[in-house]
């Protein structure tokens, strides 16, 4: 499968800062990026489609502000964490689509917020 | 979101037996992916399917994609410990290439 990256591995920040997690598709060139969030014993929830070039697409209930994401390049994505607050603590997952294969996802190691 | 649930939820099992489990939807998917996460990790992709009806074996992992293209069933012959972990069943609408995941199966082999 492909390689993702994804930096830091784990971050704590305190309550109102911000945090940006990186996310490397070190394979090949990913022109689509998906960004999960996951809680402890649940499944992943799909926050957004990150598009290089373009706008992120936001799944509904989720705010695009206070989530920024930016796919400046065909290999990274960045979610960035704004104002950040204890109930944002999770697990924060990227996947990458393999050209021409956007049936297929390979998922990065993940990166653990945790905000006190 | 779309709303996809596995069963089992959890399932403990004897190392050498066989594990069935599957994942239902209310909507019509054009591709089912089959994926184990082990904790603090992210998924790693084990199978996918592109057709109603497909068979697919990786090792003794077998997936299946349901007729009615609304379920999906995963088989893992002769358990073994690594075998461990929360397995995700994840599928793609004819609209759009997201991909929703379903509510997750925990494996437990006890050797």
């Amino acid at each position: 499968g492909a390689v993702v990256s994804q930096h830091p591995s784990r971050v704590i920040c305190k309550s109102g800062t911000s945090v940006k997690i990186e996310c490397r598709s070190l394979d090949f060139q990913a022109t689509t990026m998906f960004w999960y969030r996951q809680f402890p014993k649940q499944s992943l929830m799909l926050m957004a489609t990150s598009n290089e070039g373009s706008k992120a697409t936001y799944e509904q209930g989720v705010e695009k502000d206070k989530f920024l994401i930016n796919h400046a390049s065909l290999t990274l994505s960045t979610l960035t964490v704004t104002s950040a607050h204890p109930e944002d603590s999770s697990f924060y997952i990227c996947s990458v689509s393999a050209p021409g294969k956007y049936y297929e996802q390979y998922f990065g190691p993940g990166t653990r917020l945790t905000v006190t | 979101g779309q709303q996809l649930n596995q069963s089992p939820q959890s399932m403990f099992i004897q190392e050498g037996e066989d594990v069935s489990m599957n994942c239902t939807s209310s909507s019509i998917f054009n591709t089912w992916l089959w994926y184990k996460q082990e904790p603090g990790e992210g998924p790693v992709l084990l199978i996918a399917l592109y057709k109603a009806g497909e068979l697919t074996s990786n090792g003794r992992l077998t997936a299946q994609f349901g007729i009615t293209r609304k379920d999906s069933f995963l088989n893992i012959s002769a358990s073994i410990p690594s075998d461990v972990g929360i397995y995700f069943c994840a599928g793609q609408l004819a609209t759009g290439n997201q991909f929703y995941f379903g509510t997750g199966t925990s494996l437990t082999v006890i050797p």
